[in-house]
């Protein structure tokens, strides 16, 4: 089976600052991995997805990911914040034989003016 | 393109009461997936469907019921509502089953046991 594990359940950081989002992962085989956004009262938006091609991922609004594989961590960064990067991030694993997929508990990002 | 839709969108319901949560998507997808999403636990997964007329249980699939009869709606039924099923639902689609398909998510279905 897999699992997720998001460090800290609120992160705060200054406009402008480096944003540091923790995800590991436990899977006994090659995982999928996912980072998705969700603003408040609406759904989940896919950021950038990992799926075995290169380790560092660029996703949408500035976003990037680097699958490590020996930290067994997805860890989601972005050189600088912007007010409107406040919301809730999942990250997320699947397999390719799996038809499940495991997400995280969250962290919820606020960006102080 | 309208995407994943799910209605209603708010609802409070008295314990006991059975009702049914609406799916719908336009993007031909065949995976299509339900989860609850509760303060500090994350999204987890109720029931899913790998295309019409099959469907398998997640990990929290107890007091819900679901069929697909189409590739385009899966329903999620609530059998007799419970305090406990107090939540937001998320209904979610991919292009097919396999892992390494991203999902496309609906707007949730806020709902309130009383």
């Amino acid at each position: 089976a897999q699992s997720v594990t998001q460090l800290g359940s609120h992160v705060s950081v200054s406009e402008g600052a480096l944003v540091l989002l923790r995800c590991n992962y436990s899977s006994s085989v090659p995982p999928y991995l996912f980072w998705y956004v969700q603003y408040p009262n609406q759904g989940l938006q896919l950021l950038l997805k990992y799926t075995s091609a290169a380790t560092l991922v660029k996703g949408i609004n500035g976003f990037e990911a680097e699958f490590k594989k020996s930290e067994t961590s997805f860890h989601l960064t972005k050189p600088s914040a912007h007010m409107s990067d406040a919301a809730e991030y999942f990250c997320a694993v699947s397999v390719w034989s799996g038809n499940q997929f495991y997400f995280g508990t969250g962290t919820s990002l606020t960006v102080i003016p | 393109n309208a995407g994943v839709t799910q209605t209603p969108k708010f609802q409070v319901l008295k314990t006991g009461q059975s009702m049914t949560l609406q799916c719908a998507q336009d993007m031909n997808h065949e995976y299509m997936s339900w989860y609850r999403q509760d303060p500090g636990m994350g999204l987890r997964l109720i029931h899913y469907s790998v295309g019409a007329g099959i469907t398998d249980q997640g990990e929290v699939p107890n007091g819900y019921n679901v069929s697909r009869s189409t590739t385009e709606d899966f329903p999620l039924r609530l059998l007799s509502a419970a305090p406990s099923q107090t939540s937001v639902y998320f209904c979610a689609s991919s292009y097919s089953g396999g892992g390494n398909q991203p999902q496309h998510f609906g707007d949730g279905t806020r709902l309130s046991i009383l």
